[in-house]
């Protein structure tokens, strides 16, 4: 059963706008969420996180939201770029936990 | 920098044969993980080991079976390979069990 679920196989967004993903989760306990970048033919590289502590963090380009009561956190990209054309996965853990359960990703196209 | 390192990347096995996909990470971290990737789920946790000595069963870990060889490597091995198996194998690693992970670039495996 799937605990973390992306619901938007596939985003297209233009060069220079914002592109929102979204992340929903069922286990209440998950306390520490991350967001991962895929390239084609390469590893998951890491992105940003957040814990249940913040309802935001920000990075560059990059912010993510939580919002614990709705199960639910989502990733700003502002402006987007042509480079930021990939697969982004979210992922949750308990704090002290040592499991990260991902989600099945979301495609992002931007549009030069 | 190399990072984390799969080999082989790519290899195709008949049905019943065994097999072991080699990971090697030169960060000194202290725990490594194996997942594998299928369309449509996401990745899941195969076997991780929090540190040198231990190994435990993630989500899916029927049909597997790892070593722990030293800090820096991480073998899965697969003693008689079904179909199902047929996926994209991602080792990694992290500095401790609730810290983001670094991944490799991918084993893809094909069973006929």
């Amino acid at each position: 059963d799937q605990q973390v679920k992306q619901n938007s196989p596939s985003l297209s967004v233009q060069e220079g706008r914002i592109s929102i993903l979204n992340c929903d989760y069922t286990n209440s306990m998950f306390d520490y969420f991350l967001w991962y970048k895929k390239y084609p033919a390469e590893g998951p590289t890491f992105l940003i996180s957040i814990s249940s502590i913040k309802d935001k963090n920000e990075d560059g380009r990059f912010t993510v939201f939580l919002n614990k009561s709705a199960k639910h956190l989502s990733l700003h990209i502002v402006p987007s770029q042509p480079g930021d054309s990939a697969v982004y996965f979210c992922a949750a853990s308990l704090l002290t936990g040592n499991q990260f359960y991902f989600g099945t990703g979301t495609s992002l196209t931007v549009i030069p | 920098n190399a990072g984390v390192t799969q080999t082989p990347k790519f290899q195709v096995l008949k049905t019943g044969q065994s097999m072991t996909l080699q990971c090697a990470q030169d960060m000194n971290h202290n725990s490594m993980y194996w997942y594998r990737q299928d369309p449509g789920m996401g990745l899941r946790l195969i076997y991780y080991s929090a540190s040198e000595g231990t190994t435990d069963k993630g989500e899916v870990p029927n049909g597997y079976n790892v070593s722990r060889l030293n800090k820096r490597e991480f073998s899965l091995r697969l003693e008689s390979a079904a179909p199902s198996q047929t996926s994209v194998y991602f080792c990694a690693s992290s500095e401790m069990e609730d810290q983001p992970q670094h991944f490799g670039d991918g084993t893809r495996l094909s069973i006929l």
